[in-house]
């Protein structure tokens, strides 16, 4: 079965400096992996997704992520955290041949002035 | 505008009064699913459609309904609601099912069972 953690339920980081949020998976054989973003009563933002080739994927707002395939992670990042990237944000995972998507448990970023 | 639409966004009812919440997409997708959303728990399917006429059970099935009797609409169904079933829900569509396909998410109904 495939699986998503989120290791952190919150991440704080001051406006300005980088941030990461971390995500790992497990699945058999190899994965599409996804970031997507939630903002206060709204629905879930596709962020952006890693299909193959360069593990770095460069997404939305500024956001990238790396694929590790040997530590099993897609970590989210930003060089320069901005209080309006506040918001939950969830990886999820989906094996090659499969039709289901699993989400982790959510990471709440909260970007301070 | 491509987008997901869901009805209502939010509703209050009793336990054990039937409820319906519609799904509609316009972006001609085959794969439709729905989602419910609990603190600590992230996103969790409840079901899924391959294509008219096909559904199936995700992993939190229990409680609910659903059909696809057209492609652009996939409602779901609460027969007799009960507290635990107090949640956001969200529906999402895609192109087809695997592979790369991105889902697109509606804006969430928040349900409350009293």
């Amino acid at each position: 079965a495939q699986s998503v953690a989120q290791p952190e339920d919150q991440v704080n980081v001051a406006e300005g400096n980088p941030l990461t949020v971390k995500c790992t998976y497990s699945v058999s054989g190899n994965p599409y992996l996804f970031w997507y973003v939630q903002y206060p009563n709204r629905g879930l933002q596709f962020l952006l997704k890693y299909i193959t080739g360069d593990n770095l994927v460069k997404g939305s707002y500024g956001f990238e992520a790396e694929f590790n395939k040997s530590q099993t992670s897609f970590h989210l990042k930003k060089p320069s955290a901005l209080v309006s990237d506040s918001a939950l944000y969830f990886c999820a995972v989906r094996d090659l041949g499969g039709n289901k998507l699993t989400f982790g448990t959510g990471t709440q970023l909260k970007v301070e002035l | 505008e491509a987008q997901v639409t869901q009805n209502p966004r939010y509703l209050i009812t009793v336990t054990g009064k039937k409820l319906t919440v519609t799904c509609s997409q316009n972006m001609n997708h085959e794969y439709m699913s729905w989602y419910r959303q609990d603190p600590g728990l992230g996103l969790r399917q409840i079901y899924y459609s391959m294509n008219v006429e096909v559904t199936d059970k995700g992993d939190v099935p229990e409680g609910y309904k659903v059909s696809r009797k057209e492609k652009r609409n996939f409602p779901l169904i609460l027969e007799s609601p009960s507290p635990n079933q107090t949640s956001l829900y969200f529906c999402a569509s895609s192109l087809w099912a695997g592979g790369s396909e991105t889902q697109y998410f509606g804006p969430g109904t928040r349900l409350l069972v009293l």
